[in-house]
């Protein structure tokens, strides 16, 4: 079956602009989560969607935002970008969330640069 | 809190030589445990698991077995091979969260 889909790969943004970044989780997960990885932060949670609902945040600014559609597509955005925005992105996918050792399904991410 | 701490690298190794990163944990309760994988330029794979203590987790060859009365999550393998150079992640899910905590990232690099 089909993985989880990011779009786009990769995307080159100015400062102060607007981006907004896809997942497509695999059929029939209903929870997706996003991640920013860094050099300097490593891997750091941002929030997660189970049934369009927001259930969790970590510690990033208002400027980052999400959703989850009825599809359980999910997007994020993140407005008036800075230059340490530059990350790769990640979303994972898991049945429900409730953790029973299932693990999360990663995407292949999006490449974020801020210029 | 929920932390992780694994193994500084980077570490490199030669082909058919016994690898093991180190993994400790703080978490309330019983979490859930996790290693992954990151090949350049992809997401991240789920390596191996497991979800209460004394399990041992396994897949290609790599180990792990959740020690809770170290707090440990040590992974190995007996014979790396030059596909295994990647990043690996230990990473945990307390038992009353969605979210995975992951530390910071071993580099390993296995030369032919």
């Amino acid at each position: 079956k089909a993985g989880v889909t990011q779009t786009p790969r990769y995307l080159i943004k100015t400062r102060g602009q607007q981006v907004t970044l896809s997942c497509s989780p695999i059929s029939g997960h209903r929870s997706v989560s996003w991640y920013q990885q860094t050099p300097g932060q490593g891997l750091q949670f941002l929030f997660e969607y189970f049934s369009e609902t927001q259930r969790n945040k970590g510690n990033f600014p208002g400027r980052f935002s999400g959703r989850q559609f009825s599809n359980s597509r999910s997007e994020m955005n993140v407005s008036t970008l800075e230059l340490g925005d530059s990350a790769l992105y990640l979303c994972a996918s898991s049945l429900d969330g409730t953790e029973t050792g299932y693990g999360y399904t990663f995407g292949s991410g999006t490449r974020l640069t801020v210029v | 809190g929920n932390s992780v701490t694994q193994m500084e690298g980077p570490v490199t190794l030669s082909e058919e030589a016994f690898l093991t990163i180190n993994c400790t944990y703080t978490a309330t309760g019983y979490p859930s445990l996790f290693w992954y994988v990151q090949y350049p330029g992809e997401g991240l794979q789920l390596l191996l698991k497991a979800t209460k203590a004394d399990d041992k987790g396994s897949n290609k060859g790599f180990e792990a077995t959740y020690r809770k009365e170290t707090t440990s999550f040590h992974l190995e393998k007996g014979s790396v091979q030059v596909s295994d150079s990647a990043v690996y992640f230990c990473a945990l899910i307390p038992s009353n969260d969605y979210k995975l905590s992951f530390g910071a990232g071993t580099t390993v690099t296995v030369r032919a």
